[in-house]
């Protein structure tokens, strides 16, 4: 079945960027998506992706996509310590049905002061 | 800024108690969605829900049950809790199509 997955984790100092990488199967995935979860909370939409774009760049925020590799990324410029959190990549395409969205396992990024 | 609200934050309950775990939007979204996750884990779909009068197992079997009588509202419901549905759970909404998913902020159920 259809599939998306990420590293688990990702430690990083402050200042730097972060690049959070994800893969799925999917090959007709029309959105991708990208979603911040503080402990406790629920998900956050960061931001999102039609699968006819190459990139989007929203403030810090830069998402890359590589339909051929199936590769999706979110690159943190000037990671703070309130970045930390866990990142949660997403698609929704055709073979997941009209109600499904597949979600990664979810990368724990740390960020290190 | 997404608008929905689940109730409570927080549970802590006994053995065999009734819960229902509120979730209402103000989006005027068709579709609804329950999930399951345990903190920091994958999240698991266990309802979701086309419109008014429409709801589907999702593909976590849960002993849970949904309703959605009104567009905005979509109310889960545990007729006898039990440890073993000691979790997170997130409520989400969206539009038609492949717009994203917008999420509540959780209910951390917790059954002793």
């Amino acid at each position: 079945g259809e599939d998306v997955e990420q590293s688990l984790f990702l430690s990083v100092r402050e200042g730097d960027s972060s690049v959070i990488n994800c893969t799925y199967t999917d090959s007709s995935s029309t959105y991708l998506y990208w979603y911040k979860q503080e402990p406790g909370a629920g998900l956050q939409l960061l931001t999102y992706i039609f699968s006819n774009m190459d990139m989007k760049q929203d403030q810090r925020l830069t998402v890359l996509l590589n339909k051929k590799d199936k590769h999706l990324s979110l690159r943190i410029a000037d990671t703070q310590t309130g970045d930390s959190a866990i990142y949660f990549c997403a698609e929704k395409g055709m073979a997941s049905g009209t109600y499904k969205y597949i979600f990664g396992t979810g990368t724990r990024l740390k960020v290190l002061a | 800024e997404a608008d929905i609200y689940q109730t409570p934050r927080y549970l802590v309950i006994g053995t065999g108690k009734k819960i229902t775990l509120e979730c209402s939007q103000t989006m005027g979204h068709d579709k609804m969605y329950w999930y399951q996750q345990d903190p920091g884990m994958e999240l698991h779909l266990i309802h979701y829900s086309y419109g008014v009068n429409s709801t589907e197992k999702g593909d976590l079997s849960s002993e849970s049950t949904v309703s959605r009588i009104r567009t905005e509202h979509f109310p889960l419901t545990l007729e006898s809790a039990r440890p073993s549905h000691t979790s997170q759970y997130l409520c989400a909404s969206s539009e038609r199509g492949n717009q994203p998913q917008h999420f509540g902020d959780g209910t951390r159920l917790s059954i002793l």
